[in-house]
């Protein structure tokens, strides 16, 4: 079925990095744009960034640029998130979610979510 | 402080009807179209409306949304207790070049 799969969930210390997976399934990978979006415990959603699987291009928000990546392997069907320098104000669960259009874009299928917790 | 500004919480009673309103400017409602997303406790987001007032498939009828200058809301009728969930509006903002979401609202269906 369709669906995004999300890696599990991570333990980090400050400094380290970390990558999250989000595989798809059920639907041509390259037809759809990923976004990833944050949820701080007790928040709401901060976008964090876009990818384009079919050319590469990417959109990040302003305040990760530097320590954000996003990527996708399309032979797996797999999108990756990379966040590095981490603080314990990145812990949070991390989700993945596909990008549809009509009108304007909107999110239509979204992965389980990965907790990523930095601690020390 | 979010850019799309919503209440923290509503509340009413089973069968009733509620309205969760989000506003915004002209560099995103004003000039862009409006999605709804609903996380019940414990799971991820899950889209509800999408160009301002569409459903996807699967979503009940009881789920409305609308749009007016640069305000949105989403209604919701006929509440059910499996309603209870954090409501979020979302939108893609010219300004800011990405997307933005609302601090979102707890519905409480008491």
């Amino acid at each position: 079925q369709v669906q995004l799969v999300q890696s599990g969930a991570e333990v980090k210390k400050p400094g380290a990095s970390m990558k999250v997976s989000c595989k798809a399934s059920g639907y041509t990978f390259t037809n759809y744009e990923i976004i990833w979006v944050r949820q701080a415990p007790g928040q709401g959603l901060e976008w964090m960034g876009w990818i384009n699987p079919y050319n590469g291009n990417t959109n990040n928000v302003q305040k990760l640029q530097g320590r954000l990546t996003v990527t996708t392997d399309t032979s797996t069907s797999t999108a990756y998130m990379e966040l590095r320098s981490l603080r314990s104000d990145d812990t949070a669960v991390y989700y993945c979610a596909r990008v549809a259009v009509s009108g304007s874009w909107y999110f239509d299928l979204w992965g389980p979510g990965t907790r990523v917790t930095v601690s020390s | 402080q979010s850019v799309l500004t919503q209440p923290p919480s509503v509340s009413a009673a089973p069968g009733q009807k509620v309205t969760i309103s989000c506003s915004g400017s002209s560099s995103n409602i004003g000039n862009n179209y409006v999605s709804w997303y609903q996380q019940l406790p414990g799971t991820a987001p899950r889209l509800l409306i999408y160009d301002n007032n569409k459903r996807p498939s699967g979503i009940p009828d009881r789920f409305s949304g609308s749009k007016s200058g640069t305000s949105a809301a989403l209604g919701i009728t006929g509440l059910q207790t499996g309603d209870e969930a954090d409501y979020y509006c979302g939108i893609y903002d010219t300004s800011l070049n990405g997307w933005v979401f609302g601090g979102g609202t707890k519905l409480t269906v008491l």
